[in-house]
């Protein structure tokens, strides 16, 4: 069965800073993997996706994601963190054939003035 | 509404009523899923519906929970006779079909 990890329950950066989400996965075929963020009291917002070529994924809001297969991994980055983005991000991935999202633990993203 | 409504935000009950929580997806959506997130936990999944048909119920934890689609659009998920255990964010979301999932703002409920 797949399963998601994501290491880090809480991470604290200061604003302007470059930020790194780790995410590992467990999946036994080519994952369709996703980045979610959830601010407090709001629904899940895709970020970014993916699902083949590039391994190097843009989303919104100026975050991208690494896809490393040698890694199972799926790491989110930013290179200059602003205070709205202190948020939980959720890391997922995508089981193909009844296109059930599993989840991480979440990321709680402290961001410092 | 652009979004996935669902009612009520908030839900508060006594342990062993029932209750009934609504989703309503964004239109022309084929695909609706019901997802359940406990505290300090990523969301988990309970079933799925394509059009009006249920596809996956795999998640739903016993046969207290039970979820319908009737007309393809608006769902209910229903839980009888609620134990403490069920208080979580209940979370639907939304797909047009081989796309990724557009989530709603969730109910909390609540078991006293």
């Amino acid at each position: 069965a797949q399963s998601v990890t994501q290491p880090d329950i809480h991470i604290t950066v200061s604003e302007g800073a470059s930020l790194e989400l780790r995410c590992n996965y467990s999946y036994g075929a080519t994952p369709y993997l996703f980045w979610y963020v959830q601010s407090p009291g709001q629904g899940l917002q895709l970020l970014l996706k993916y699902f083949s070529g590039d391994t190097l994924v843009q989303g919104i809001k100026g975050f991208e994601a690494e896809f490393k297969r040698s890694q199972s991994s799926f790491n989110l980055r930013k290179p200059s963190v602003h205070w709205s983005d202190a948020a939980e991000y959720f890391c997922a991935v995508e089981s193909g054939s009844a296109r059930q999202l599993t989840f991480g633990s979440g990321t709680q993203l402290t961001v410092l003035p | 509404g652009a979004g996935v409504s669902q009612s009520p935000r908030y839900k508060v009950t006594k342990r062993g009523q029932d209750v009934a929580l609504r989703c309503d997806p964004i239109s022309g959506h084929v695909s609706l899923y019901w997802y359940r997130q406990a505290l300090g936990q990523g969301p988990e999944f309970l079933t799925y519906f394509n059009y009006e048909a249920q596809q996956d119920k795999s998640g739903l934890p016993n046969d207290r929970f039970s979820a319908e689609r009737p007309e393809g659009s608006i769902s209910t998920l229903t839980i009888q006779r609620t134990e403490q255990r069920d208080s979580a964010m209940y979370r639907c979301a939304s797909s047009p079909g081989n796309s990724p999932l557009h989530f709603g703002n969730g109910t909390r409920l609540t078991v006293t």
